[in-house]
């Protein structure tokens, strides 16, 4: 089974800001990894499918980059509606798994 | 637009089994994979398995195996989750989800069932 982690754990940071979340595979999964964002309450939304692609409504200050095992998603400025869990999920193995997400709250 | 439409909330007794429906509209039933995806209270997504609605093959996450059971309904387009023999941990939201195109990744998810294990 391929283990994603992610870093940081939690992040505080104010509107506006730039963020930078890191995944990890522990193999390559070539380019089969999405990231995801859940709101309290809600079902997650797909924002990143294929490391850099943006899904359907997702803002472009949301970006993906990376292959094989690192993996980075980037906003590059904070909207209110932004602070939320973020999930990495890959889809390269017929398991699939999720990292164990990173929270990013308001400081 | 696609739409994955799930059953209601869930109370069951330790021991107990749970089968939680997943109704698929808007697009091509059997093309895809479904996949569902459990979070437990303040945690996590834990993928489950998928199943193939094409062949009916399935493929389900290691710990869950012997326990889980993924089926679809063509005539209805709807897809079910069945988990036996549940305990406290298996207090959850599920979810079903699926891809879009020949994306594997989840496009769409349904709105989540809330599966509450208590004596």
């Amino acid at each position: 089974e391929i283990v994603l982690t992610q870093s940081p754990g939690t992040l505080s940071l104010s509107p506006g800001e730039r963020v930078t979340l890191s995944c990890r595979a522990s193999q390559s999964v070539s380019s089969s990894l999405a990231w995801y964002q859940q709101r309290p309450g809600q079902a997650p939304r797909l924002l990143i499918y294929g490391a850099s692609s943006r899904a359907t409504g997702t803002p472009d200050r949301f970006s993906g980059s990376g292959s094989g095992t690192d993996f980075t998603l980037t906003i590059s400025r904070l909207e209110p509606e932004d602070f939320a869990v973020y999930y990495c999920q890959q889809y390269g193995s017929s398991t699939r798994t999720f990292g164990p997400g990173t929270k990013v709250d308001v400081k | 637009q696609v739409q994955l439409v799930q059953s209601g909330i869930e109370v069951k007794k330790p021991g107990a089994s749970v089968k939680v429906s997943c109704g698929v509209s808007g697009y091509t039933f059997h093309s895809y994979e479904y996949n569902w995806v459990r979070q437990a209270p303040g945690q996590g997504l834990e993928w489950m398995g998928w199943i193939n609605a094409n062949n009916g093959s399935t493929k389900y996450a290691r710990g869950l195996q012997g326990r889980v059971a993924m089926t679809t309904e063509t005539s209805t387009t709807t897809v079910y989750m069945e988990l036996k023999s549940l305990t406290s941990d298996d207090t959850a939201v599920y979810y079903c989800a699926r891809g879009l195109g020949g994306s594997r990744s989840f496009h769409f998810w349904g709105q989540g069932t809330l599966v509450i294990v208590s004596s």
